[in-house]
């Protein structure tokens, strides 16, 4: 069964202390690893694709990387607008898969001044 | 150019009562799907359409839930006969295609008394 499991659940950071979030996946022939960003009262708001072990993607102060089991979103001297849920998705492969996204729990980052 | 847009915001009903929710994709976007968010829960998967090919209803939980697209643009998820524990928000995002990163709309958060 294809699934996403994402960790922590919740985390807390200073301003300017830099972290990673962590997503570990099982699916059956990967298509595409997907970050979001969901701030509260609002919907997805998508920040990198990923499709092959070893790719990086970097946006400001974040970088998505990607391996065979698991990709990181490293959060670099992060501000307390970077605060919002952070979704890891992935879309399985085969010609009978429609693209759905299957989603992890994802994490609550909570960045204090 | 406009993003994807759901309506209504928020919408309040009664137990036993039928609701419909609306997903407007984005422009020249061929794939639309719908999911469910509820609390404590990550998003789910209900329904994927793709040009004229038959939709993939996998994801709808119960047969009350229905939808259909009209036109190859316009959205329309149905729930007949609402139960409390269809009380989610419910995210419609669309694609350019199947195999691409999917651009969600706000929600609509529905609430069952």
């Amino acid at each position: 069964e294809d699934q996403v499991t994402q960790s922590p659940e919740a985390l807390r950071l200073q301003e300017g202390e830099s972290s990673s979030l962590n997503c570990s996946y099982t699916v059956s022939g990967l298509r595409g690893l997907f970050w979001y960003r969901q701030d509260p009262g609002k919907g997805p708001e998508f920040l990198f694709t990923l499709y092959s072990a070893g790719e990086e993607k970097e946006k400001e102060r974040l970088k998505a990387t990607l391996t065979k089991k698991e990709s990181f979103l490293h959060i670099t001297a992060p501000k307390p607008e970077d605060s919002a849920t952070y979704l890891c998705a992935v879309q399985a492969g085969g010609s009978s898969n429609t693209g759905k996204l299957i989603f992890g729990q994802g994490t609550t980052l909570q960045v204090k001044p | 150019g406009a993003g994807v847009s759901q309506s209504p915001s928020n919408k309040v009903t009664e137990k036993g009562k039928d609701v419909e929710l609306r997903c407007d994709p984005i422009s020249g976007h061929t794939a639309l799907y719908w999911y469910r968010q509820s609390l404590g829960q990550g998003l789910e998967f209900l329904i994927y359409f793709q040009g004229n090919s038959a939709p993939d209803k996998s994801g709808l939980p119960s047969d009350r839930f229905s939808a259909e697209r009209t036109g190859g643009s316009v959205s329309t998820l149905t729930i007949q006969r609402t139960q409390q524990e269809d009380s989610a928000v419910y995210l419609c995002a669309s694609s350019l295609a199947q195999r691409g990163e999917q651009f969600f709309g706000p929600g609509t958060r529905l609430t069952v008394l």
